[in-house]
């Protein structure tokens, strides 16, 4: 049980497209996602936390019209990065926190990650 | 934002050996703590998830300690294989935000 998935898993577009990318927890409710990018040689930094049916709050430095976020379901989540440039190029994982498991403290489960490349 | 930091960055053991890292992290208006074990090319996985000062949970040879008032939460493994060769995240929420540090990345020689 508690599977996320993320499509696609690897991205390649030219500069000045836009990029979508979903998260799906495929056996679970998820009322919050959460929107994470690794930079090399970092650790995941926190992009964005995404709730159902509402506004996502995007964390201090992320633009929140270039990383477009829509949580329209409680299985889905996804991110948009809009007029992508080289420097967006990045690895972006989504994690889902099991609506059951509110009690858990935030236990979350992640999907496995997005590489895009932007050319 | 939340100051999460692991030490080392990386670390290489040999088989059979045990080993320790640390996370450490501000100890005002704490929550939770997580632990999360990643490997190459998978989805970070949840090791533990600790709230109380003193606690000590065990998955295995891999057991946590948590210590909330000075801000660390240390993860043993005991007897290290090749298959616990991963990154080990940590991670700090606050009701529904979460910080991760930079993570240990172990490496276990045959």
């Amino acid at each position: 049980g508690a599977v996320v998935s993320q499509h696609p898993s690897r991205v390649i577009c030219k500069s000045g497209t836009s990029v979508k990318i979903e998260c799906r927890s495929l056996d679970f409710q998820a009322t919050t996602m959460f929107w994470y990018r690794q930079f090399p040689k970092k650790s995941l930094m926190l992009m964005a936390t995404s709730n159902e049916g509402s506004k996502a709050t995007y964390e201090q430095g992320v633009e929140k019209d270039k990383f477009l976020i829509n949580h329209a379901s409680l299985t889905l989540s996804t991110l948009t990065v809009t007029s992508a440039h080289p420097e967006d190029s990045s690895f972006y994982i989504c994690s889902a926190r099991d609506l059951k498991w509110n009690t858990r403290f935030n236990e979350q489960f992640f999907g496995p990650g997005t590489r895009l490349t932007v050319l | 934002i939340l100051n999460v930091e692991q030490s080392p960055q990386s670390l290489h053991v040999q088989e059979g050996d045990s080993t320790n890292f640390t996370c450490s992290f501000p100890s005002s208006n704490f929550y939770a703590l997580h632990w999360y074990r990643w490997e190459t090319a998978k989805s970070p996985e949840a090791l533990f998830v600790m709230t109380l000062n003193g606690d000590e949970k065990k998955k295995g040879r891999i057991s946590a300690t948590l210590n909330t008032k000075e801000g660390y939460s240390y993860l043993y493994i005991k007897g290290s294989q090749p298959e616990d060769s991963a990154t080990y995240l940590c991670g700090r929420g606050t009701g529904n935000q979460f910080y991760f540090g930079t993570g240990t990345s172990l490496t276990v020689i045959p």
